[in-house]
């Protein structure tokens, strides 16, 4: 079984301030985990994932992601937001290992505002 | 171009006229879902399909039936809509492995 849970259903910074988006997951495998986005009218969109390897992970539009197995969390974070970065970021979490299934688990979403 | 095509975008219908909504994919992936959003609930799985005629249950399937015939069509049948399901719907597909998902734009669905 797993889980996401994304800790904070809207998150509001300041143009130029620090992003930061909390991830935490449950699998009883070791995972393979996402974050995504959605603009207003429109589908998800792929930011970023970590499968293996380097445990920070960089996507599009300067996010970063790193994948914390002891705390089993996989924050998502820009140094500096944007006024287009206002959507809302989903989190998801999948098996990473063969036989444990292929099924994608999101989190509720956190939208972010980004105020002037 | 790769894509996840759904339609239609916009559906308002009535309680208990069934309908279909399509999707289709064109990178020869095997595994696609199809999913609800709704507001505080993130996304919730509907059903899957593993490969052509293997299809099986997500987190909510009751209401809804799919069918998979060809590798590249999922459709998402509502044999007699409700109320309750209107909602967000999302069509998905992938490879199997390290491979992330590609969403269709989304269907959004309202039943009076």
């Amino acid at each position: 079984a797993q889980s996401v849970t994304q800790l904070g259903s809207h998150v509001s910074v300041s143009e130029g301030a620090l992003v930061l988006l909390r991830c935490n997951y449950s699998s009883s495998v070791p995972p393979y985990l996402f974050w995504y986005v959605q603009y207003p009218n429109q589908g998800l969109q792929l930011l970023l994932k970590y499968t293996t390897g380097a445990t920070l992970v960089k996507g599009i539009n300067g996010f970063e992601a790193e994948f914390k197995k002891s705390e089993t969390s996989f924050h998502l974070t820009k140094p500096s937001a944007h006024m287009s970065d206002a959507a809302e970021y989903f989190c998801a979490v999948r098996p990473g290992r063969a036989g444990g299934g292929n099924k994608l688990t999101f989190g509720t979403g956190t939208q972010l505002k980004v105020e002037l | 171009e790769a894509q996840v095509t759904q339609n239609p975008r916009y559906l308002i219908t009535v309680t208990g006229k069934k309908l279909t909504v399509t999707c289709s994919q064109n990178m020869n992936h095997e595994y696609m879902s199809w999913y609800r959003q709704d507001p505080g609930l993130g996304l919730r799985q509907i059903y899957y399909s593993m490969n052509v005629e293997v299809t099986d249950k997500g987190d909510v399937p009751e209401g809804y039936k799919v069918s998979r015939k060809e590798k590249r069509n999922f459709p998402l049948i509502l044999e007699s809509p409700s109320p309750n399901q209107t909602s967000l719907y999302f069509c998905a597909s992938s490879f199997r492995g390290e491979s992330e998902a590609f969403f269709g734009q989304g269907t959004r669905l309202t039943v009076v």
